[in-house]
């Protein structure tokens, strides 16, 4: 298996823009995890999905952020309008329900300048 | 909800030395307590768990122990090596997360080996 893919790897946009995160998690996992790391704050859960229905997104930090998962093998994280301070790396991960072992995607590098 | 901490925030030891990372809940039925490292932009990746069940599960180098009642669970890593430079995060599995796997991580240890 490749394994959780995320894209883009990189992106740089101006405040403002609409930035779209891409996830396939690992065929025949479950639950799905969008995660930010900044230094300042570490690992934060955002949002997770188990069987494509959100179940906790108390983690989401503003409107401006939405998440979506229309399908077992994709989803997305969207922030609208972006602002300086999402800067961060964003991390898809996956796990198959009872295993409980979440692997992480290579993660999402974002800059908003 | 859950709280994870984790201490210290930076260790370095000489290489061959043994380095130990703290790490105390919140959430009494948390059942599952992972160790992830990270190196330097990477992903994060899972090198040993335990379950509420064990108190102590070893790895080669490294083990993990598990004190329930107190709440608290550590890695020791013996023998280190200048590989073992990295920033190391410990989870824990809350109550109400059921089996989707949910993980609330600590804040991470940054661990310099120096050769």
């Amino acid at each position: 298996d490749a394994g959780v893919i995320q894209s883009p790897r990189h992106e740089v946009t101006e405040m403002g823009q609409e930035v779209t995160l891409r996830c396939k998690p690992i065929s025949g996992h479950n639950s799905l995890f969008w995660y930010r790391q900044t230094m300042m704050r570490g690992l934060e859960l955002l949002i997770y999905f188990n069987n494509n229905v959100p179940i906790d997104d108390s983690g989401m930090p503003e409107d401006r952020f939405s998440a979506k998962m229309p399908n077992a093998s994709f989803s997305t994280l969207k922030i609208q309008p972006s602002e300086p301070r999402d800067s961060a790396v964003y991390f898809c991960a996956s796990s198959f329900t009872s295993g409980n072992t979440i692997y992480f995607g290579e993660g999402s590098w974002l800059t908003v300048v | 909800g859950e709280n994870v901490e984790q201490h210290p925030s930076t260790l370095s030891v000489q290489e061959g030395d043994s380095a130990v990372i703290k790490c105390t809940y919140s959430d009494s039925a948390s059942n599952y307590f992972p160790w992830y490292k990270q190196e330097l932009g990477k992903r994060p990746q899972l090198i040993i768990d335990i379950r509420s069940n064990v108190g102590e599960k070893k790895d080669q180098r490294i083990a993990v122990t598990l004190n329930k009642t107190a709440k608290h669970f550590s890695l020791h890593i013996t023998e280190t090596q200048p590989e073992d430079s990295a920033v190391y995060f410990c989870a824990a599995s809350p109550q109400g997360s059921g089996n989707t796997g949910k993980l609330i991580f600590g804040q991470g240890t940054t661990l310099q080996v120096k050769p």
